[in-house]
């Protein structure tokens, strides 16, 4: 089958930078993904890396590496909004495959 | 800018009640899904269609069906409500091929609570 784990809960500081790893077990998928829930939201979507490497979109960057079986999100210069779950999925023919998700705690 | 409605952003019902949750996208998506998200267990795919009158199984589709007569609308059916169904279910649509980042538009979300 296919399954994804990530952290469960990550802390940092305003300002600072942090990384959201994403391990994965699948036997093929096209792409990974990542979308932010803030709580009370719905999820909305972030990035999408279908090759190896990273992806950079402002703030956040995005990286796969298929051969580790492995991604990560990364968020620069913190900020209190940043505040939410984020989640990682597989894009795995017609539907994505979720992880969990990693709840980010900001403190000032 | 997309839009995903959802009928309700709050439904209370009674254990064995027949529940309908309606999902309207306005940007002609072929997909459509319905999931349930509960605390610690992200979101599970309950049904998704990927055209008309197609619907294919999740995860968890137990206690569940779908409808979808038109393209822009897919409905979640409780057939008979259960407390172990309470829960926030959402609704999204994409575009409709794979390995095109799948990007998925969700509705605000229904959070149900059966008692």
């Amino acid at each position: 089958g296919q399954s994804l784990e990530q952290p469960s809960e990550v802390t940092a500081v305003e300002g600072a930078i942090v990384q959201i790893n994403c391990t994965y077990q699948t036997s093929g998928f096209y792409g990974l993904s990542w979308y932010q829930q803030h709580d009370g939201g719905a999820p909305t979507f972030l990035s999408y890396n279908a090759l190896d490497g990273l992806e950079e979109t402002g703030r956040f960057s995005s990286f796969l590496s298929r051969s580790d079986s492995y991604g990560y999100l990364l968020l620069q210069e913190l900020q209190m909004k940043d505040s939410a779950s984020y989640f990682c999925a597989l894009d795995s023919n017609y539907q994505l495959i979720w992880g969990a998700g990693t709840k980010l705690i900001i403190k000032p | 800018d997309v839009k995903v409605t959802q009928s309700s952003r709050y439904l209370v019902k009674r254990t064995g009640e027949k529940v309908f949750l309606e999902c309207v996208q306005d940007m002609d998506h072929e997909n459509m899904f319905w999931y349930r998200q509960d605390p610690g267990l992200g979101l599970r795919l309950i049904y998704f269609s990927y055209d008309v009158k197609m619907k294919e199984k999740g995860d968890i589709p137990e206690g569940y069906s779908v409808s979808r007569e038109k393209k822009e609308r897919f409905s979640l059916i409780l057939e008979s409500a259960s407390t172990n169904q309470t829960s926030m279910y959402l609704c999204a649509s994409s575009p409709p091929l794979p390995g095109q980042g799948l990007e998925q538009y969700f509705g605000p979300g229904t959070r149900l609570t059966v008692t």
